[in-house]
Formats: C-alpha cells, sequence, structure tokens
C-alpha cells in the first residue's frame, strides 16, 4: 500500500514564481485534502474535494492560490504569484467519505519562497 | 479564545513513565475526537479514533473524552523514546470533515 504520495519533498523559488503542488491519494480514498501548517497557525485546512469536485474552498488564502483534481488519482495546489509568507509544509490527506475523520497524510511539500 | 486549546510544550519525561496529553474545546457540538501524532518532517497519522464520550485502549495508548467539561486526554503507559514526536488532537461535529485542530504537544521521552 503505497499511502498518500506528494511531489515535490522540497521546494525552494523566489518571489513571484509559480509554484505547483502535486498529491496522488490512497487509491479507492473519494475525499482528499489540502492542508498548510506553520508553526504560527498550525494546520489549515485549504480545500477540500469529493468525488474530484471542490466542496469547499473557504481556507484558501487568496485568489494567488488554486486547486484541481482533475481525476481520482491526481491533484494539483498551485500558487501563483508564490510570496515569502507562503512558506510552508503543505500536506495533502485523503480519506474515504464515510470515514472523513480517518485522514491519511502524505509526507508533505516543504515550500521555502525567498 | 480558540475552539480547541492544547499545550504546545514540550513536554518532556523519562522513557518508562506514564504520559498524559490534553484538549479543551468549547464547542459542545463536537462528537468525534481523535488523535494524530507527527513524527519530525513527516505527515499526521491517525493514532486514537473516539465518538462520544467514554475511553478507548489500543495497546500502550488510552483516549479519554469528558464532554461535560470539555475535555479530551491520550495517555500512553511505558513510554518509550519511538513515542517521541508532537501528538496533535482533533475533533469535528456533523461535518465530518471539517477537523478542527489542536496546536500540538511536542513530546519527549528521554532514554
Amino acid at each position: 500500500d503505497a499511502g498518500v504520495i506528494q511531489s515535490p519533498r522540497h521546494e525552494v523559488t523566489e518571489m513571484g514564481q509559480e509554484v505547483t503542488l502535486r498529491c496522488k491519494p490512497i487509491s479507492g480514498h473519494n475525499s482528499l485534502f489540502w492542508y498548510r501548517q506553520t508553526m504560527m497557525r498550525g494546520l489549515e485546512l485549504l480545500i477540500y474535494f469529493n468525488n474530484n469536485v471542490p466542496i469547499d474552498d473557504s481556507g484558501m488564502p487568496e485568489d494567488r492560490f488554486s486547486a484541481k483534481m482533475p481525476n481520482a488519482s491526481f491533484s494539483t495546489l498551485k500558487i501563483q504569484p508564490s510570496e515569502p509568507r507562503d512558506s510552508a509544509v503543505y500536506f495533502c490527506a485523503s480519506s474515504l467519505l464515510r470515514t472523513e475523520n480517518e485522514q491519511f497524510f502524505g509526507p508533505g511539500t516543504r515550500l521555502t519562497v525567498l | 479564545q480558540k475552539e480547541v486549546e492544547q499545550d504546545p510544550g514540550p513536554l518532556s519525561v523519562p522513557e518508562g513513565a506514564i504520559v498524559s496529553l490534553n484538549c479543551t474545546y468549547s464547542n459542545s457540538a463536537f462528537q468525534y475526537f481523535m488523535w494524530y501524532r507527527q513524527y519530525s518532517r513527516k505527515g499526521p497519522e491517525l493514532l486514537m479514533y473516539t465518538y462520544s464520550s467514554g475511553n478507548k485502549e489500543d495497546g500502550r495508548f488510552t483516549a479519554q473524552v469528558d464532554k461535560s467539561s470539555k475535555y479530551i486526554s491520550l495517555f500512553i503507559r511505558d513510554s518509550q523514546p519511538s513515542d517521541s514526536a508532537t501528538y496533535l488532537c482533533a475533533m469535528s461535529g456533523g461535518s465530518n470533515y471539517q477537523l478542527i485542530w489542536g496546536a500540538g504537544t511536542k513530546l519527549i521521552i528521554k532514554p
């Protein structure tokens, strides 16, 4: 069982550049979550997909952030343009629809924006 | 005031000690209570899951929920250095996907 796969694991970029984070959920899971974790704010839910459809994007900080899920096995989170305050660890998690409290997290992408 | 309060620690105890980790919350609508463990530079992993009040035991771990006091606890018996991690509490009400997270308590077990 591969678990949730995220890429890249680390990303260093300069302010103003576009950043794309990728996620492959666990096969058979139909709920997908993108989180951001910082020391100051802890874990924050950015967006929630159910069966590939965005259900709740109220946590997306601003229009610079966008997320897509074109199929059940792939999702992206894009930041354009990136800013230093976007530096954080971004996690993707997936779950079964009937047990969404039981979320399985990927290893995260550590993003540094200079 | 945050919906979920959790002392960030660090909490440092000797190997073999009983560890008590706690969270308090303010929303009486919470019904599902979870403990996640996060090792350094890893994603959180679900450790314990409890619905409503009561205790749940799994090996060396016991989760306790007291809804009347709005207080949840995680006890670790016979603590091991491998238990050193950050422990996050999380809870939810009717909309199960929306977990409300504590800040996490960093636990250090000294050999």
